[in-house]
């Protein structure tokens, strides 16, 4: 199984910063990564496909960039509704397995 | 507008069976390959199974190969996991997600659309 792994687990910041997570497959995944978003109590939501095509209808303020075994994704400047955990997911093999995602709350 | 359902949960002992649904709305439900992804309490996501859009290519993680089963109704527009021999390790909130990528072996997707979940609880 592809292992990945997100860094940093958690993080704070301020509104308006920018802020960027990374992560990390333990072999060559291409671009075949997808970013989700979870906010508390809720199902995810799918942010970013393709390690860098932005899903219909989410805030250009997030991006996605890399390739191969290393990713990132960052947001431009961080607003309170994107208080949420940030998964990572490869989808270049079976099981697609997640990274074990990064928490992001406002300093 | 794209919804997807979640039923069946609940408390089963270990070594029992449940039969979880997930009804599709607001979407052509035959042109997406489904999957079934879990969480468990304050854990973080695990993939569990996906399908194809005909439902002829089932895949399974291996913590659930041979004991759960993947399968859909395409004139029902509903996707169902049986679920059998549970464990306590299957305690987790259950989730369908749509995927719109429909290629062999189920690669290349990614889960566009995520029903609420259904919370299955295997205790005695």
């Amino acid at each position: 199984d592809i292992q990945m792994t997100q860094s940093p687990s958690s993080l704070s910041a301020s509104v308006g910063d920018r802020v960027t997570i990374t992560c990390r497959a333990n072999q060559n995944i291409i671009k075949y990564l997808n970013w989700y978003q979870q906010k508390p109590g809720k199902a995810p939501k799918l942010l970013i496909y393709a390690a860098s095509s932005l899903q219909s209808g989410v805030p250009s303020r997030f991006s996605g960039r890399g390739s191969d075994t290393d990713f990132t994704l960052t947001i431009s400047s961080l607003q309170p509704e994107d208080i949420a955990t940030y998964y990572c997911q490869q989808s270049y093999s079976t099981p697609r397995t997640f990274g074990q995602g990064t928490k992001v709350d406002i300093k | 507008e794209v919804q997807l359902l979640e039923s069946g949960g609940g408390l089963v002992q270990p070594g029992g069976s449940l039969r979880l649904s997930c009804a599709a709305s607001g979407f052509s439900f035959s042109s997406y390959a489904m999957h079934w992804v879990r969480q468990a309490p304050g854990k973080g996501l695990e993939w569990v199974s996906g399908i194809s859009r005909s439902g002829g290519s089932p895949y399974y993680a291996d913590s659930v190969k041979g004991r759960l089963t993947i399968s859909r109704d395409n004139s029902k527009n509903t996707l169902y996991l049986q679920m059998n021999t549970l464990r306590a390790e299957d305690t987790a909130l259950y989730y369908c997600a749509s995927d719109p990528v429909d290629t062999s072996m189920l690669l290349r997707g990614y889960f566009d659309s995520w029903g609420p979940g259904t919370l299955v609880t295997v205790s005695s």
